[in-house]
């Protein structure tokens, strides 16, 4: 069985930093691409970040890039997201999403998603 | 950047009836269109991929068609359980990876 599970959000001042950590299992993790995407509350799906299954290809929306960095460790199942410079827009729950393949940005199993908000 | 707009935002049926909800791209995706249902307090889940193929284990009564700009989600009979906030996805142009805005289906 699939299961991806998001832990280290948390409240963080704008400015600050948080990494968050999506631990993988139930699959051949290094056989599929990962994403984060987040959901502000009461809004829609906005995809954050991807990256392919051998981990050479990181790509990321505007709105996060140059501040959040996406990270694998395939030996460990596990991907990650490390946010710099946080925004009160970048409240949201942050959820991992698999691919159906190594390099797919079709997402076809979910994590139960990690809350980050920012705010002073 | 790709911009997805479904329509309607909001739906109103009852149970036993047919649901067609629309999403359209600013241009072409060709067939690298997706659907997700979202339900409240729930992580999105998959329902169909590549504009028409059902992802395991999402019921019959769900099916996908269209192709380049226009595509369509159907829900032959609705159930209760089919009430639920749906977004379409585009992967042909990334990054970034874009959705639409979602499309509430609420019972009437």
């Amino acid at each position: 069985e699939v299961q991806l599970v998001e832990s280290g959000g948390g409240l963080v001042q704008p400015g600050g930093s948080l990494r968050l950590s999506c631990a993988a299992s139930g699959f051949t993790f290094s056989n599929y691409a990962m994403s984060w995407v987040r959901q502000a509350p009461g809004k829609g799906l906005e995809w954050v970040s991807g990256m392919s299954g051998s981990g050479d290809v990181a790509r990321y929306a505007d709105s996060v890039k140059g501040r959040f960095t996406v990270s694998r460790d395939n030996s460990k199942n596990t991907l990650d997201l490390q946010m710099d410079s946080l925004r009160a827009e970048d409240t949201a729950i942050y959820y991992c999403a698999k691919g159906k393949a190594p390099v797919d940005m079709v997402f076809d199993f979910w994590g139960q998603g990690a809350l980050v908000t920012a705010s002073s | 950047e790709i911009v997805l707009t479904q329509s309607p935002a909001t739906l109103s049926l009852s149970p036993g009836e047919r649901a067609t909800l629309s999403c359209r791209a600013s241009q072409s995706v060709i067939s690298y269109l997706a659907w997700y249902q979202q339900k409240p307090g729930q992580a999105p889940r998959l329902l169909i991929y590549d504009a028409s193929n059902r992802a395991t284990g999402i019921p019959a009564r769900f099916s996908g068609s269209g192709s380049g700009t226009d595509f369509t989600l159907t829900i032959s009979s609705l159930e209760p359980e089919d009430f639920a906030v749906y977004y379409c996805q585009q992967r042909y142009h990334w990054p970034p990876v874009t959705f639409g805005q979602g499309t509430r289906l609420e019972i009437k």
